[in-house]
């Protein structure tokens, strides 16, 4: 089983702020098979990234993924109010898929 | 417009099954794989159990095999998660979610609400 771990566990950071989130494999997975997921309270998770980099429809381009192989990151370029929020990563390149525990982004 | 909606929740005793439903519309149901990920109470999201476009594969955590059948009926645009001899360890949101390929689906493009399920003495 692929176990991803995702860092920091928690990032307290001011509207405006840029958030830098990490999420990495216990082994390669290539770039296509990596996706994020925004949950909101109370909410369903949403697709945000996925191959990576790509964004999902309707994502801001605040919003950007890079990474491949075991280390992939999320970054939200200038932190709106609707982005505090929990983040997870997912990779679909082996079963069982994995989700990474997920990193929260709160307010300061 | 995409929708899932989830049904079937509720709360169970031990060693207790549930039938979840999800019913789906707005996208061609039998060309997507469909998969369930749960979450339990302040915990992260789980991956639980993958089923191709036509139903003919099905894939299973471990901590969920022998105990819960994935199926579908793409006549009526349903998916269902059949939960047999439930554990406390069992509670959690229940997703249903489709995947964006038929055999093993990939990334999860849309979510439903969730169905909350609940295993207490």
């Amino acid at each position: 089983e692929i176990v991803l771990t995702q860092s920091p566990g928690t990032l307290s950071l001011s509207p405006g702020e840029r958030a830098t989130l990490s999420c990495r494999a216990s082994q390669s997975v290539g770039s296509d098979y990596l996706a994020w997921y925004q949950q909101k309270p109370g909410q369903a998770p949403r697709l945000l990234i996925y191959g990576a980099s790509s964004r999902a429809t309707g994502i801001p381009d605040r919003f950007s993924g890079s990474g491949s192989g075991t280390d992939f990151t999320v970054t939200i370029s200038r932190l709106e109010p609707e982005d505090f929020a929990v983040y997870y990563c997912q990779q679909h390149v082996d079963l069982p898929w994995t989700f990474g525990q997920g990193t929260k982004v709160e307010i300061k | 417009e995409v929708q899932l909606l989830e049904s079937g929740g509720g709360s169970v005793q031990p060693g207790g099954s549930l039938r979840l439903s999800c019913a789906a519309s707005g996208f061609t149901f039998s060309s997507y794989a469909m998969t369930w990920v749960r979450q339990a109470p302040g915990q992260g999201l789980e991956w639980v159990s993958l089923i191709s476009h036509s139903g003919e594969n099905t894939y299973y955590a471990d901590f969920v095999k022998g105990r819960f059948t994935i199926s579908r009926d793409n006549s009526r645009d349903t998916l269902y998660l059949q939960m047999n001899n439930l554990s406390a360890e069992d509670t959690a949101v229940y997703y249903c979610a489709k995947g964006t390929g038929g055999n093993y689906g990939g990334r999860l493009d849309h979510w439903g609400q969730g169905t909350l399920v609940t295993v207490s003495s």
